[in-house]
């Protein structure tokens, strides 16, 4: 199986900051990458799909990048209603695997 | 638009099978890629299986001997099925449709579409 790590485990940021949170896969992916966010009770959301391609409906705020083994998810300019769990994902090979998640807390 | 909703027992016995439905509303069951994934409480999350509107199955190898997955076109309907349940498949469980991009002679997959998740307790 393809392993997925994410850092960091959890941050605070402030309303207006920068984020940015990285997935790093055991072997080399491509761009077989993707990234959903996860509110409290809530299904996950797909945020960014091969790498850098933004979901219809997702705010342009939201910046994937990356190839092969190292991935990026860029929030610009954080607002109230980012604050929640992000996970990577690759869909290169069987069994799809996630990331740990990243919690992005208010500080 | 599409929606799915998860449903069925939410509590098992352990060594009992855990069987549950994804129904798909808004649009049609046909031309996609159906997935289970779960959620243990507090956790991150697994990728169980998915489905093909035809039939053509692929699951997780850790669970590949426990899971069938099935479809059933004619009620819009796809179902899970977890045998021989422990308290280590507790979780949420969440059905959720495979988008597919193209770019450049490229395939792309990711999850687009997904239920609101059900949770499943296993305990005596």
């Amino acid at each position: 199986d393809i392993q997925m790590t994410q850092s960091p485990s959890s941050l605070s940021a402030s309303v207006g900051d920068r984020v940015t949170i990285t997935c790093r896969a055991s072997q080399s992916i491509s761009r077989y990458l993707n990234w959903y966010h996860q509110k409290p009770g809530k299904a996950p959301k797909v945020l960014i799909y091969a790498a850098s391609s933004l979901q219809s409906g997702v705010p342009s705020r939201f910046s994937g990048s990356g190839s092969g083994t190292d991935f990026t998810l860029t929030i610009s300019s954080l607002q109230p209603e980012d604050f929640a769990t992000y996970y990577c994902q690759q869909s290169y090979s069987i069994p799809f695997t996630f990331g740990g998640g990243t919690k992005v807390e208010i500080k | 638009q599409v929606q799915l909703q998860e449903s069925g027992p939410g509590l098992v016995k352990p060594s009992e099978t855990l069987s549950l439905t994804c129904t798909v509303s808004g649009g049609s069951i046909s031309s996609y890629y159906w997935s289970w994934i779960r959620q243990p409480p507090g956790k991150g999350l697994e990728w169980i299986g998915y489905i093909y509107y035809s039939g053509s199955t692929n699951y997780n190898p850790s669970l590949k001997s426990r899971v069938t997955i099935s479809v059933d076109t004619s009620k819009n309907q796809v179902s899970l099925k977890l045998s021989s349940v422990s308290a280590a498949d507790t979780a949420v469980y969440y059905c959720a449709r495979r988008g597919t991009h193209y770019d450049s002679g490229t395939v792309y997959y990711y999850m687009d579409v997904w239920g609101k998740g059900t949770m499943v307790t296993v305990s005596s």
